[in-house]
């Protein structure tokens, strides 16, 4: 069964600290592993998608990493409008579905 | 803004009643999809449409009933729900096409609450 595990559950940083978030998957075959990130009662907004093993993407102080059974998110010198919920998802080829971890939450204080 | 916009953006029902979500997508996509997001849980996939066709259903009550009347056009009609149907409802579309690999852009949501 296609699944997805993210860690840590919540994340804590002070402005400046730079840190990673986790996205461990099991799929038949991938066709695309996708970053988000979600604020509060909004709809997710798409970060990055990632191809194959070895592919890495970068977008201001964020960048993603993906291996054979994992990707991370690193977040280089972090400021507070980074806090978030950031989502992993991933799509099995020949399907339409994503499916999704249960995020990060993300605390970045001055 | 994504492209993606659904209304209302709040809803509150009762579980007699019967109400319905929209959504519509400005993007030139040919796949829709509806999402539940709870409160601790990981988004879960409802309905799926490519090209007009329901490719997914993910088990969903009967009370939930998806209508894709065109590809920039999604529904999801509600009647007689109950107070564990209360969730954030996501809309979002992609490409559609499975030789591409696609990113899917969300809409806002419908914060629904059942009383």
């Amino acid at each position: 069964e296609d699944q997805v595990t993210q860690s840590p559950e919540a994340l804590r940083l002070q402005e400046g600290e730079s840190s990673s978030l986790n996205c461990s998957y099991t799929v038949s075959g991938l066709r695309g592993l996708f970053w988000y990130r979600q604020d509060p009662g909004k709809g997710p907004e798409f970060l990055f998608t990632l191809y194959s093993a070895g592919e890495e993407k970068e977008k201001e102080r964020l960048k993603a990493t993906l291996t054979k059974k994992e990707s991370f998110l690193h977040i280089t010198a972090p400021k507070p409008e980074d806090s978030a919920t950031y989502l992993c998802a991933v799509q099995a080829k020949n399907t339409d579905k994503l499916i999704f971890g249960t995020g990060t939450r993300l605390q970045v204080f001055p | 803004e994504t492209g993606v916009t659904q209304t209302p953006r709040h809803l509150v029902m009762g579980m007699t009643n019967k109400k319905s979500l929209k959504c519509e997508q400005h993007l030139g996509h040919n796949a829709m999809y509806w999402y539940k997001q709870s409160a601790k849980k990981p988004l879960e996939l409802m309905f799926v449409y490519n090209f007009k066709e329901q490719t997914e259903n993910n088990s969903v009550p009967s009370r939930f009933s998806p209508e894709c009347p065109n590809s920039s056009h999604l529904f999801l009609h509600l009647h007689t729900l109950q107070p564990e149907d209360s969730a954030l409802y996501l809309c979002a579309s992609s490409q559609g096409n499975r030789d591409t690999n696609t990113e899917a852009f969300f809409g806002q949501g419908t914060r629904l609450t059942v009383v």
